[in-house]
């Protein structure tokens, strides 16, 4: 039962530059989340993608935007990036199905840097 | 705005010992609680989580939640050096996002 992936796992871009990340969840999970973590910080909510939709967003700028396939997995793109946006990027897959007790299962992530 | 404080660290034990492992939270509507444990470089591992008043027992871990007094405690028993990690405290709302805090360095020594 393969658990979540996400590519690229190192990815190092300039700024002004447009990266895009990709997530595969977990089989049988069919909500995608998507966390930035910087360094010695916890991980913080960007948004959720749910039937293909954005169904929540967190604090973030419009220069994070996401896209959510029909077989679950999911993008995130980030536009003009920052040297702020050096982080790393968590995926994380759950189900709606689930309990109330929903729980979220994280991936490896993706350690991007700005330069 | 929602609020996860954990205990300042970094939090070092002697093997063996008991680690414990605080949080409290401001939003008085958040229902359920999750203990990540984190490792140096790597993504956050989920270890338990807790929606009712009381304890929770699994294996070595327990988690403590009180929701009025909006805090949830983790407790580690017979701490081995495998244990050495960051500790993330997270609370989710009715929305299905997690909130996290800063998290909170644990070091076993053996």
């Amino acid at each position: 039962d393969a658990g979540v992936t996400q590519s690229p796992t190192h990815l190092i871009k300039t700024r002004g530059q447009q990266v895009t990340l990709r997530c595969s969840p977990k089989s049988g999970h069919d909500t995608v989340s998507w966390y930035q973590q910087a360094l010695g910080q916890g991980p913080q909510f960007i948004f959720q993608y749910y039937e293909e939709e954005e169904r929540q967003r967190g604090n973030f700028p419009d220069r994070f935007s996401g896209h959510q396939f029909p077989n679950y997995s999911s993008e995130l793109n980030v536009n003009a990036l920052l040297l702020g946006d050096s982080a790393l990027y968590l995926c994380a897959s759950s189900s709606l199905e689930a309990t109330q007790q929903e729980t979220q299962y994280f991936g490896p992530g993706t350690r991007l840097l700005v330069l | 705005q929602k609020e996860v404080e954990q205990n300042s660290g970094p939090l070092s034990v002697p093997e063996g010992a008991i680690a414990s492992l605080n949080c409290t939270y401001s939003d008085r509507g958040s229902q359920s609680f999750f203990w990540y444990r984190q490792y140096s470089g790597k993504s956050p591992e989920l270890i338990m989580f807790i929606y009712s008043n009381g304890d929770k027992e699994d294996g070595r871990f327990t988690a403590q939640l009180n929701k009025a007094s909006q805090y949830v405690s983790l407790l580690i028993r017979d701490s081995q050096p495998s244990d050495s990690a960051t500790y993330l405290c997270a609370l989710q709302t009715g929305a299905n996002n997690l909130f996290f805090g800063t998290g909170t360095r644990l070091t076993v020594i053996p």
